[in-house]
């Protein structure tokens, strides 16, 4: 099993829409529709922003959001804060209870 | 509020065990979830190392699991991760984390480095 593809690296300016792809297979992404996104500040825990493709958690912003098409999942933020400057995370469940993570990508926001 | 948080030594000597445990409060193992751990090498992604069930099913990352052996106890409300013949490839923030029915880590620790290096 490998690790889910993401871009290293994504950028925009405040107020900007950015979107981060998480590719992988039928196995994983495409197979199933747990697909997690997790947003990470350096020195600080994991927080869960997007689950089940399109589900946001209590309190996290409606300018995140998730979708998925085919083997490809993504999650866009939209109206761009400085405070979203952060690291991203994508997961999926992959099959006997395993899970795969993206490699991560870091959001600049200039 | 849930809340995990991880111990264990900092530094491993090549080939020995790097052994860490999760202290949970504010919920108790043995009512549900699964609790897992999750870790980050420097400069690169998550990887899932593996999950426990409240019962003892657990499941491990195919690549790790001749090596990983995690387990719980539910007296002392902790679940612990045991990873043999480290080598510097193992070197990583670890993390431990409740996953949900949904396959979400919804709660996490704020991590422990663990370097192995002789």
């Amino acid at each position: 099993q490998s690790a889910l593809t993401q871009p290293r690296s994504v950028s925009g300016s405040p107020g900007q829409s950015v979107t981060i792809s998480c590719t992988g297979t039928s196995l994983d992404v495409g197979g199933y529709n747990y697909v997690s996104w997790y947003q990470h500040h350096p020195g600080k825990a994991p927080k869960l922003i997007i689950y089940n493709v399109i589900k946001r958690p209590s309190g996290v912003p409606d300018r995140f959001s998730g979708s998925k098409s085919g083997n490809t999942a993504s999650l866009t933020i939209s109206g761009l804060q400085a405070e979203d400057e952060a690291d991203y995370h994508c997961s999926s469940y992959a099959t006997s209870y395993t899970l795969l993570f993206g490699g991560g990508t870091t959001l600049t926001v200039l | 509020q849930v809340q995990l948080q991880e111990s264990g030594p900092g530094l491993v000597r090549p080939s020995e065990t790097l052994s860490l445990t999760c202290a949970v409060s504010g919920y108790s193992i043995s009512s549900g979830y699964y609790w897992g751990w999750v870790r980050q090498p420097p400069g690169k992604g998550l990887e899932w190392i593996g999950s426990i069930f409240r019962s003892g099913g657990v499941y491990y990352m195919p690549s790790l699991k001749s090596r990983v052996t995690i387990s719980v106890d539910t007296s002392n409300n902790q679940f612990s991760l045991e990873l043999n013949s480290v080598t510097a490839a193992d070197t990583a923030v670890y993390y431990c984390a409740r996953r949900d029915y949904d396959n979400n880590f919804d709660i996490w620790g704020r991590g422990t480095l663990v370097t192995v290096s002789s």
